[in-house]
């Protein structure tokens, strides 16, 4: 089955760091990047940054840089969101998603497989 | 950064009303548009890439048109089952953006 298994929910206090993992199956995993979405309450959808599963190529939101690192495990098909410094406002549902990424053109494909979602609380 | 505004913020119509919502980009987005639908406690799902190609599975009451600046969302009929919240995203640059989401109910 076609499908990205995301971990459990998690509570963190303000300062800490958090990882969030993402398990691909049912495709070829290294033809795919995966992007990481998140949603605070209320609030609409931002995009986090995305990395190439064939050779590990990032790419961050610019608010993002210095505090999240993304990376890849080809042989285990996973792949990690590491937010560091958490803050109450990091609190939200954080997604990942499959997203090709042609590199020839620049051009990313749209987001066709989603996580179930995590839910990911700051608080002190 | 490109901003993605989308239009209503929310609406309530009736099962087989026809449904428009739209996505604004502030710049030429050059088709690089997508619609996703949103349900609390299900995985989201890609409706429409590349402003018009439906993917596999998607009912064919959805579509989608646009170009330059403006792109919409249409359902042709509207059914209880459509009963989620839409968002656009652009896909030309990053930092890859989306719309604030259209919230869609049942009169």
């Amino acid at each position: 089955q076609v499908q990205l298994i995301q971990s459990g929910a998690e509570v963190r206090k303000p300062g800490a760091s958090v990882k969030v993992s993402c398990k691909a199956s049912g495709y070829s995993f290294i033809n795919y990047g995966v992007a990481w979405v998140r949603q605070a309450p209320g609030q609409g959808l931002e995009w986090m940054g995305w990395i190439s599963s064939y050779n590990g190529d990032t790419k961050y939101a610019k608010k993002m840089q210095g505090r999240l690192t993304i990376t890849s495990n080809s042989s285990t098909t996973t792949t990690y969101m590491d937010l560091r410094s958490l803050r109450s406002d990091d609190t939200a549902f954080y997604y990942c998603a499959r997203c090709h990424y042609d590199f020839g053109s620049g051009y990313f494909n749209a987001f066709d497989l989603w996580g179930q979602g995590t839910l990911v609380t700051v608080s002190s | 950064d490109i901003q993605m505004t989308q239009s209503p913020s929310s609406l309530s119509a009736s099962v087989g009303d026809r449904v428009t919502i739209t996505c604004r980009a502030s710049q030429d987005v050059r088709n690089h548009l997508a619609w996703y639908q949103f349900n609390p406690g299900t995985v989201p799902k890609l409706l429409i890439s590349s402003t018009s190609n439906l993917l596999s599975g998607v009912p064919s009451r959805f579509s989608g048109s646009g170009s330059g600046t403006t792109y919409t969302l249409t359902i042709s009929s509207l059914q209880t089952e459509d009963v989620a919240t839409y968002y656009c995203q652009q896909s030309l640059t990053v930092p890859l953006t989306f719309g604030g989401g259209t919230k869609v109910e049942i009169k």
